[in-house]
């Protein structure tokens, strides 16, 4: 079974400097991994997807993130935070044979100090 | 803006009530999901339609039904509330059922608040 664990609950970052959330997943397969965004009281937004083409996917407002089988990894990378960024990030592994299509990482928080 | 529309985007309502929330999903998509989002329980799967069926229950209680239409729009039933049930609802919708590298949209939810 699929299953993502977001390693870290709540990050703080200064504005101007990188951020790093970090998400490991679970497959037997080659996964399909989202990246979502949550502001407060919005719904989640994508910031990126990957599907198995390059492995260093870049998504919206300055965020990538790089696949690494080895690692089973799909970490999320800015190199400088905006006070825009502070909301909640979400980690999604597909599961198409699953009952659950998608499965999400638990979250993390992100803070962006000024 | 997703395409994902979500009415209403507030509700309050007494204990013991019923109230239905309603999504309407991208153009296009056939999968239609519901996730409950709250502060103690976090990201909930409830249930997933694909094309007017039901294809998948996830934490779904028994006071909860859901059902889409033929035009693809879907509703979500929430009957005898209680205090714990209060949420943010979320619709999403995907072009498929496989899940498989096709990305989800969320609506912006439905804020349910029980007193």
């Amino acid at each position: 079974a699929q299953s993502v664990t977001q390693l870290d609950s709540h990050v703080s970052v200064s504005e101007g400097t990188p951020v790093l959330l970090r998400c490991n997943y679970s497959s037997s397969y080659s996964p399909s991994l989202f990246w979502y965004v949550q502001h407060p009281n919005k719904g989640l937004q994508l910031l990126l997807k990957y599907t198995s083409a390059a492995t260093l996917v870049k998504g919206i407002n300055g965020f990538e993130a790089e696949f690494k089988k080895s690692e089973t990894s799909f970490h999320l990378t800015k190199p400088s935070a905006h006070m825009s960024d502070a909301a909640e990030y979400f980690c999604v592994v597909s599961d198409p044979w699953g009952t659950y299509k998608y499965i999400f990482g638990t979250g993390t928080r992100l803070k962006v100090l000024a | 803006d997703s395409g994902v529309t979500q009415t209403p985007k507030h509700l309050i309502t007494a204990t013991g009530q019923r109230v239905t929330l309603r999504c309407s999903p991208r153009s296009g998509d056939l999968s239609v999901y519901w996730y409950q989002q709250s502060l103690d329980q976090g990201l909930q799967f409830l249930i997933q339609y694909y094309n007017g069926e039901e294809r998948a229950k996830g934490n779904i209680l028994e006071r909860f039904s859901a059902q889409q239409f033929p035009d693809l729009h879907s509703e979500l039933n929430l009957s005898s509330l209680e205090l714990g049930d209060s949420a943010l609802y979320f619709c999403a919708s995907s072009v498929d059922i496989t899940g498989s590298g096709n990305t989800i949209y969320f609506g912006e939810g439905s804020w349910l608040t029980v007193v």
